[in-house]
């Protein structure tokens, strides 16, 4: 059964970089067909889609946020990774890493990962 | 980004009823539609798929229906376990893009 897992700091200051990690285990992160990716929420509030990127590092960013964001994957560790720069109170959120047929429906949910933006 | 309208934004309603939600898109997204839902402190968990292909494993009184703008989800027979959040999403277009969801709460 394929699993995915957030990592990484819960508070984040703002103006400062946002950093996550998702560790996929029970499948290869190496494939065809899926891409890797991630959604926020913020609390009590709807789903955004930030972007995803495929096993050759290729990404789909959402454009509201392109300018501040890096996805990129390692594919030895069997991971990829979230960077939001120059943050505020606004990227706030539970951060879902997910595994998505290239930028439309996600098939996989991580557990979630809150990251708060606050000094 | 296509915009993702969805109604009602919460509902009460019994164990047993019918309930009907439905989705309304910014422009036409043929049956790219797909259908989550969440339940508090958990992930989302797709329903269905290009707007009525039910996913393995969930139950057959869930059912979606639609095309072009207008969609809903139907469940037949509420059980305990349906009372949620229900998010449709587009997946037609890059960014994909959810609607606010339908909260379902105990009459």
């Amino acid at each position: 059964q394929l699993q995915l897992q957030e990592s990484g700091p819960g508070l984040v200051k703002p103006s400062e970089t946002l950093s996550l990690t998702c560790t996929v285990s029970g499948g290869s992160i190496n494939t065809n067909n899926y891409y890797w990716g991630w959604i926020r929420q913020p609390p009590g509030k709807g789903l955004e889609w930030i972007g995803s990127v495929y096993y050759t590092g290729g990404t789909y960013d959402n454009p509201s946020l392109k300018s501040r964001l890096t996805i990129s994957i390692d594919t030895s560790k069997n991971q990829f990774s979230l960077k939001l720069s120059s943050v505020t109170a606004a990227d706030t959120a539970i951060y879902y890493c997910t595994r998505e047929v290239a930028g439309t429906t996600v098939h996989y949910w991580g557990q979630g990962a809150l990251v708060t933006v606050s000094s | 980004d296509i915009e993702m309208t969805q109604s009602p934004s919460s509902l009460s309603a019994s164990v047993g009823d019918r309930v009907i939600f439905t989705c309304r898109t910014s422009q036409n997204i043929g049956n790219h539609l797909n259908w989550y839902q969440q339940k508090p402190g958990k992930a989302p968990n797709l329903l269905i798929h290009a707007a009525s292909i039910l996913e393995s494993g969930v139950p057959s009184r869930f059912s979606g229906s639609g095309s072009g703008t207008d969609f809903t989800l139907t469940i037949s027979s509420l059980q305990p376990e349906d009372f949620a959040t229900y998010y449709c999403q587009q997946s037609d277009s890059t960014p994909p893009t959810f609607g606010q969801g339908t909260k379902v709460e105990v009459k």
